[in-house]
C-alpha cells in the first residue's frame, strides 16, 4: 500500500523568508501524481501545487516550487517570500496512476506558522 | 462557478443515532470522494463515486455508506454513531474525464460531533 510521510509536525518561518516542507512517499508504481494541499483555519483544502511523476521538471507556481526526487521518493515544497497568509496546515498527497483509484493518500500534515 | 458545497457545516448527534451528510460537486464534475479527518488518524479515504457507482471504499466499517445521484450530488450516511465518529468529513470533486492530473476540489467540510 502507498504511504506518505511528513516527518515534521510543525515549522515556523519569518515573514519574507524561505521555508522547505519535506515529504516522502512509498509506492511501487512508476506513474502517479503528487500534490501539496494547504488547509487554513477555514478548513477548506486548497491545492498549492501538483507534480506528475513522469515529468522530470519540478513544478512551480509563483512563490511555491517543489523538489521532486523520484528515485529517492521525495517531494518537498519550498515557499519563498513567506507571507502571513501562508500560515496553515500543509498536506502532501499521492494519487495512483491512470486506471487506479481516485483515492488520495495524505501525509499527517505539517503546521506552518509565519512570524511577522 | 460555485465550489464544492457541503451541508450542513456543523452537526451534533447523540451516540446510536444516524446522520446523513450531503455534498454537491462543482458543476460538470462526476467524481466525488469522501474523507474523514481526525487529529489522531489524519485524513482517511472513505469512498469514491463516479456516475452513481461506488468505485472504491476505504477501510471503514459497514456503518459508513454513501451514494451518488444522477446529478452527481452525493450523500454519506453513518448509522449507529459512536464517539469516535466525531470528525471533519470532507468531500472532494474532480472532473475525472479531463485526465488524472487534474486536481480534486474540496468543500469546507461538515464538522460532526457525537456526544
Amino acid at each position: 500500500a502507498q504511504t506518505v510521510t511528513q516527518s515534521q509536525p510543525e515549522m515556523s518561518v519569518q515573514e519574507a523568508e524561505t521555508v522547505t516542507l519535506s515529504c516522502t512517499y512509498d509506492t511501487s508504481e512508476s506513474d502517479y501524481y503528487l500534490f501539496w494541499y494547504k488547509q487554513p483555519p477555514s478548513r477548506q483544502m486548497i491545492l498549492v501545487i501538483r507534480q506528475e511523476a513522469y515529468k522530470q521538471q519540478n513544478a512551480t507556481e509563483n512563490r511555491f516550487s517543489v523538489n521532486f526526487q523520484k528515485a529517492a521518493k521525495s517531494f518537498s515544497l519550498k515557499i519563498s517570500d513567506s507571507q502571513l497568509g501562508d500560515a496553515a496546515m500543509y498536506f502532501c498527497a499521492y494519487r495512483p496512476p491512470q486506471g487506479g483509484s481516485e483515492k488520495l493518500v495524505f501525509g499527517k500534515g505539517m503546521k506552518l506558522t509565519v512570524n511577522p | 462557478k460555485a465550489g464544492v458545497t457541503q451541508t450542513p457545516r456543523y452537526l451534533i448527534k447523540t451516540r446510536g443515532q444516524q446522520v446523513t451528510l450531503s455534498c454537491s460537486p462543482i458543476s460538470g464534475h462526476r467524481s466525488v470522494s469522501w474523507y474523514q479527518q481526525t487529529p489522531g488518524q489524519g485524513l482517511q479515504f472513505l469512498f469514491e463515486y463516479f456516475s452513481e457507482t461506488q468505485r472504491n471504499k476505504g477501510n471503514f466499517p459497514g456503518r459508513f455508506s454513501g451514494r451518488q445521484f444522477s446529478n452527481s450530488r452525493s450523500e454519506m450516511n453513518v448509522s449507529t454513531l459512536e464517539l469516535g465518529d466525531s470528525a471533519l468529513y470532507l468531500c472532494a470533486s474532480r472532473h475525472r474525464d479531463r485526465g488524472r492530473g487534474t486536481e480534486a476540489f474540496f468543500g469546507q467540510g461538515t464538522r460532526l460531533t457525537v456526544v
